[in-house]
């Protein structure tokens, strides 16, 4: 079964550290991962996405992720944090053999604290 | 991507009545999708909205209980019927530009409380 797990509920962070935002996955077939960021009160949005490649992917805000075949990870990385970065976190994965299946599988979120 | 709207971004209601939440795109779709959220939690998703054709919904969900319209490829509406405090929650639409694009992109959401 697919499968998406994002292992920290909170991640704290001092402004100017750099972050890290952890998500494994497991799929049939090769994967297409996203992350997805989520300001208090507002929609969903887009940061990221894998689907073929350079396993290094640079996003919006200056967000960037890895992806790991032999580790199913795709954490999503900033080298220097702000306040503003605070926000809700959400790892999505869809199988590439999903076919007419177009369903992403979310991860539980991570909420991510940038402190001053 | 595209722009994405909801109507309206939130309610209060009384149980047992119906609520329609409209989603209009400002350009054609091929797919649209309706999910549930809890404050500060996952993503649920409720259904794919076919146009022209019915919904398919997933595990847990029901047409009669959320029915779900596509008449064309820019707007689709979820009505949450017979409300009770258990569906308060945000309710989200999303969209994928076309095939190959694989990037859902959502709506600012609906924010609905049961009384």
């Amino acid at each position: 079964a697919q499968s998406v797990a994002q292992p920290e509920d909170q991640v704290n962070v001092a402004e100017g550290n750099p972050l890290t935002v952890k998500c494994t996955y497991s799929v049939s077939g090769n994967p297409y991962l996203f992350w997805y960021v989520q300001y208090p009160n507002r929609g969903l949005q887009f940061l990221l996405k894998y689907i073929t490649g350079d396993n290094l992917v640079k996003g919006s805000y200056g967000f960037e992720a890895e992806f790991n075949k032999s580790q199913t990870s795709f954490h999503l990385k900033k080298p220097s944090a702000l306040v503003s970065d605070s926000a809700l976190y959400f790892c999505a994965v869809r199988g590439l053999n999903a076919g007419n299946n177009r369903k992403l599988i979310w991860g539980l979120g991570t909420s991510l604290a940038v402190n001053p | 991507s595209a722009v994405i709207s909801q109507k309206p971004s939130r309610d209060i209601c009384q149980r047992g009545t119906s609520l329609t939440i409209q989603c209009q795109v400002d350009s054609q779709v091929t797919m649209m999708f309706w999910y549930r959220q809890q404050p500060g939690q996952s993503l649920t998703l409720i259904a794919t909205a076919n146009q022209g054709s019915e919904a398919t919904y997933e595990s847990g969900f029901v047409i009669d209980k959320f029915p779900i319209s596509r008449p064309n490829l820019t707007f689709s509406t979820l009505t949450v019927s017979n409300m009770s405090p258990e569906d308060s929650s945000i309710y989200l639409c999303s969209v994928e530009m076309g095939y190959g694009q694989e990037t859902q992109y959502f709506g600012p959401g609906t924010r609905l409380l049961v009384l």
